[in-house]
């Protein structure tokens, strides 16, 4: 069973370093989310791609925030000049967009921690 | 735009207690509902859902009925194990925010034996 991988798991580093975070979906789902979840609170929808196609964009997400999907499969997700306040879990989830194909698969999510 | 208000946490309970974790929501057309459980040290998993109003939804003996009158979504269970203590959180999506889930802030439960 191949759901949806994050890599890496945990990620400490500097204030002002840039950090690149990877999700691989389900195989055959065409829609990819990224959320942002902060101790005690839930999930904050930060960006989706339908195929390689970013249609929608949170205003949590900055302009030091960048996501890709180059080839429809696999996602990036880079924060340049890491703050403080961008510590938190970034959590990825897939999804097929069929008739009622409405349920996110998540991943295990990675742990950022700026110091 | 789409908003989801959950019961406050911890709820802590004995086992076979009955539960109830309280959910409402504001959101404009029509949106799908869903409960996800977050078990210690483990992702997001869905636990049910439902789409449209009077749908039941139900897995593990969990149930939530959508009730569009009262923009609620309680989840319910009639007998607690220690195993279901975890972060549960109410979600919505397809009202106003289009695709995206619209999460509360979750409810932590903790069964005691």
């Amino acid at each position: 069973d191949t759901g949806v991988s994050q890599d890496p798991r945990h990620k400490i580093t500097k204030r002002g370093q840039n950090v690149t975070f990877r999700c691989d979906p389900i195989s055959e789902h065409n829609r990819l989310y990224w959320y942002r979840q902060t101790l005690g609170q839930g999930p904050e929808f930060l960006t989706y791609f339908q195929n390689e196609a970013q249609l929608e964009k949170s205003r949590l997400l900055s302009d030091r925030f960048s996501a890709e999907r180059p080839k429809g499969s696999f996602s990036t997700l880079e924060i340049q000049r890491t703050e403080q306040g961008d510590s938190a879990m970034y959590l990825c989830a897939s999804s097929l967009m069929l008739a009622g194909g409405l349920e996110q698969y998540f991943g295990p999510g990675t742990r950022l921690t700026v110091t | 735009g789409d908003s989801v208000t959950q019961m406050e946490g911890p709820v802590t309970l004995s086992e076979e207690a009955f539960l109830t974790i309280n959910c409402t929501y504001t959101a404009t057309g029509y949106p799908s509902l869903f409960w996800y459980v977050q078990y210690p040290g483990e992702g997001l998993q869905l636990l049910l859902k439902a789409t449209k109003a009077d749908d039941k939804g139900s897995n593990k003996g969990f149930e939530a009925t959508y009730r569009k009158e009262t923009t609620s979504f309680h989840l319910e269970k009639g007998s607690v194990q220690v195993s279901d203590s975890a972060v549960y959180f109410c979600a919505l999506s397809g009202g106003g925010g289009g695709n995206k889930l619209t999460f509360g802030t979750g409810t932590q439960l903790k069964v005691e034996l």
